[in-house]
């Protein structure tokens, strides 16, 4: 099993539309963990950390689910801008690691 | 966040060559590291640069084959060396970060771009 999977899409879907990805990842003992953006061609950016208790900014949530092992990126009123691949980011013991991405295509 | 630069952006290289890849940071940080990223797959690590000691390669990578220097606090090199066209990728530096987050986070510099023919 990957330390971190990834369904490598392509999710595409339409302008306003909401999408979700999920994460899941194997090690119970992980203690952080990260959304991050990558545009074609370009360097991942950091979109936002994730927490127990699930957080939002904007139209962007994010969620943990310890128990099961996943966490989870939800986009509401997609823009076409979002279109990009996401990846999840797992820290263990300051071992990080990458999911391969979800690549997402907002269409007109 | 800190700002990061690369160089070069992009090159093609020979065979049997090799290429130093530069990454300079803004701000003096603790932790760098180098990855690659080849076509179609995720960030793997290849190794810590370590300023003042020998950088800590993950499984797979050696230091013969991925040199690295760590001179001072901002700025690191990446040799690959004796390059095959397996060596294409892109190759990524990035920093870890406390300031402004509540756990310490990775930011990346834009990448080189190498392929070998």
């Amino acid at each position: 099993r990957k330390e971190v999977e990834q369904d490598p899409g392509p999710f595409n879907v339409p302008e306003g539309a909401t999408v979700a990805f999920n994460c899941t990842y194997s090690n119970s003992a992980s203690q952080s963990f990260f959304w991050y953006r990558q545009d074609c061609r370009k360097e991942p950016k950091l979109l936002m950390s994730v927490y127990s208790s699930g957080n939002e900014d904007g139209r962007f949530t994010a969620q943990l689910n310890r128990a099961s092992q996943y966490i989870s990126l939800l986009i509401r009123d997609s823009k076409l801008s979002d279109s990009a691949t996401y990846l999840c980011v797992v820290n263990l013991y300051q071992k990080v690691t990458f999911g391969i991405g979800t690549k997402l295509q907002v269409i007109p | 966040s800190a700002v990061i630069s690369q160089k070069p952006s992009r090159d093609i290289c020979q065979r049997g060559t090799s290429l130093t890849i530069q990454c300079q940071v803004d701000s003096q940080v603790t932790m760098m590291f180098w990855y690659r990223q080849q076509p179609g797959q995720s960030l793997t690590l290849i190794a810590t640069a370590n300023q003042g000691s020998e950088a800590t390669y993950e499984s797979g990578f050696v230091i013969d084959k991925f040199p690295i220097s760590r001179p001072n606090l901002t700025f690191s090199t990446l040799t690959v060396s004796n390059m095959s066209p397996e060596d294409s990728s892109i190759y990524l530096c990035s920093v870890e970060v406390l300031a402004g987050a509540p756990e310490k986070t990775q930011y990346f510099g834009p990448g080189t771009r190498l392929l070998v023919l």
